[in-house]
């Protein structure tokens, strides 16, 4: 079955850098499109990232731009969110999840998110 | 941007109870671009319903959506005691971006 397992989360000092990872089992991880969402503590569901499922394409979130940079590694199943110049806003519990290159729409799988708290 | 306005922020039933939760958008929305997802603490969110009233795999038919343009529906017609649960509306749009109402908690009365 489909499963998605984040890692990687932790406390970090604001301004300081912390690498999240995505792996992916029981689907053809190159055909699908992956994204990173994101939670804050008592907040609604944020979009972070899109990453194409070929790697070529990337987009971001306005509050991330500049900060944050997904990626890929199609031979690992992975996903990473590289973070870099934290800020306490920053301190959520980040999912990822995948979506159809021919659908975008919506989010068909989730995993179950790993914390970040930034915080001094 | 599109912003998602859902209400009730808090709805209270009874398992059996019929319940509705509404997804407001500021601006019209293509049907297509219109889902629901289910999201328990500790769990990973579920995706419910895609393109307005299309069910995901497995969801039960006790889960059905509806409307169109700026106004739209979840419907659970008999809560089970797995439904209680928040609820997020989420619309895709150009840019590429997506964006998610503030959720409803539907919790047991």
């Amino acid at each position: 079955q489909v499963q998605l397992v984040e890692s990687g989360g932790g406390v970090v000092q604001p301004g300081g850098s912390l690498r999240l990872s995505c792996t992916a089992s029981g689907f053809i991880f190159s055909d699908y499109c992956m994204h990173w969402v994101r939670q804050a503590p008592g907040k609604g569901l944020e979009w972070v990232a899109l990453i194409w499922y070929d790697g070529t394409n990337k987009y971001y979130a306005d509050s991330v731009k500049g900060r944050f940079t997904i990626s890929r590694d199609n031979s690992k199943n992975t996903l990473y969110l590289q973070m870099n110049s934290l800020r306490a806003e920053d301190t959520a519990f980040y999912y990822c999840a995948r979506t159809k290159a021919a659908a975008l729409y919506y989010f068909d799988y989730w995993g179950q998110g790993t914390l970040l708290t930034v915080s001094s | 941007e599109i912003v998602l306005t859902q209400s009730p922020g808090t709805l209270s039933l009874s398992p059996g109870e019929r319940a509705t939760l509404s997804c407001r958008a500021s601006q019209s929305v293509s049907s297509r671009y219109l889902a629901w997802y289910q999201h328990k603490p500790g769990q990973a969110p579920r995706l419910l319903m895609f393109g307005v009233s299309s069910r995901a795999t497995g969801i039960p038919d006790r889960f059905s959506g509806s409307g169109s343009g700026t106004d739209f529906t979840l419907t659970i017609s008999k809560l089970e005691p797995e439904d209680f649960a928040v609820y997020y509306c989420q619309q895709y749009g150009t840019s590429p971006t997506w964006t998610f109402g503030q959720g409803t908690k539907v919790e047991v009365k």
